[in-house]
């Protein structure tokens, strides 16, 4: 069975530090990969999209892939309180899919 | 990207009853599917809706318990039968954006069973 596995937290950070949040998957073939933030109360929303190995920025995310170590990570620069949620890793297995395949998430405290 | 609209938002349902979640988009797509997502749980997938054909369930979901209708390319609904307290959860439709790419999600009903 593919896997994708993330650390349940909670990660607590302080405001203006550096989040880093990790994912690993156990299918080497795996193709595709996605982090989505999740409010409590609310519904996952995709933040970022990787495909090929290295970092992949956008503001303050960045989303870093290293296939041969099969894990993907996400840092957040200049964590805000707003940035405290759940982040859920996901990934679209060897041989292609509409569906990936959902970590269970981190939850994510930033305190001021 | 496509604005997803799911109602209703929240329902208190009486053991023994059913619910009907609606999921409408505002364009036409191919791949729509419905998730579960159980108090501090991940998603758990439920089925892909197919347009014109009956919905293809994952292991431990069956028709009888959660009917599904696609009736178009931007509509979905589905049905929670014969509710008791274990189905209190939010139910997500969802939308993909091609294959590897990534699904986008409604806002949820949460669902509560007295």
């Amino acid at each position: 069975q593919k896997e994708v596995e993330q650390n349940s937290g909670p990660l607590s950070v302080p405001e203006g530090a550096i989040a880093s949040l990790n994912c690993t998957y156990s299918d080497r073939g795996s193709q595709s990969f996605f982090w989505y933030r999740q409010y409590s109360g609310k519904s996952p929303e995709l933040i970022m999209s990787i495909y090929s190995n290295g970092d992949k920025e956008d503001g303050r995310f960045t989303a870093q892939l290293n296939k041969a170590s099969q894990y993907v990570s996400l840092l957040i620069r200049d964590s805000q309180p707003s940035d405290s949620a759940t982040y859920l890793c996901a990934v679209c297995v060897s041989g292609g899919s509409y569906i990936p395949t959902f970590g269970r998430g981190t939850s994510l405290i930033v305190h001021p | 990207s496509a604005v997803i609209s799911q109602k209703p938002s929240r329902d208190i349902c009486q053991r023994g009853t059913s619910l009907t979640i609606q999921c409408q988009v505002d364009s036409q797509v191919t791949m729509m599917f419905w998730y579960r997502q159980q108090p501090g749980q991940s998603l758990t997938l439920i089925a892909t809706a197919n347009q014109g054909s009956e919905a293809t369930y994952e292991s431990g979901f069956v028709i009888d318990k959660f009917p599904i209708s696609r009736p178009n390319l931007t509509f979905s609904t589905l049905t929670v039968s014969n509710m008791s307290p274990e189905d209190s959860s939010i139910y997500l439709c969802s939308i993909s954006d091609g294959y590897n790419q990534p699904q986008h999600f409604g806002d949820g009903t949460r669902l509560s069973i007295l």
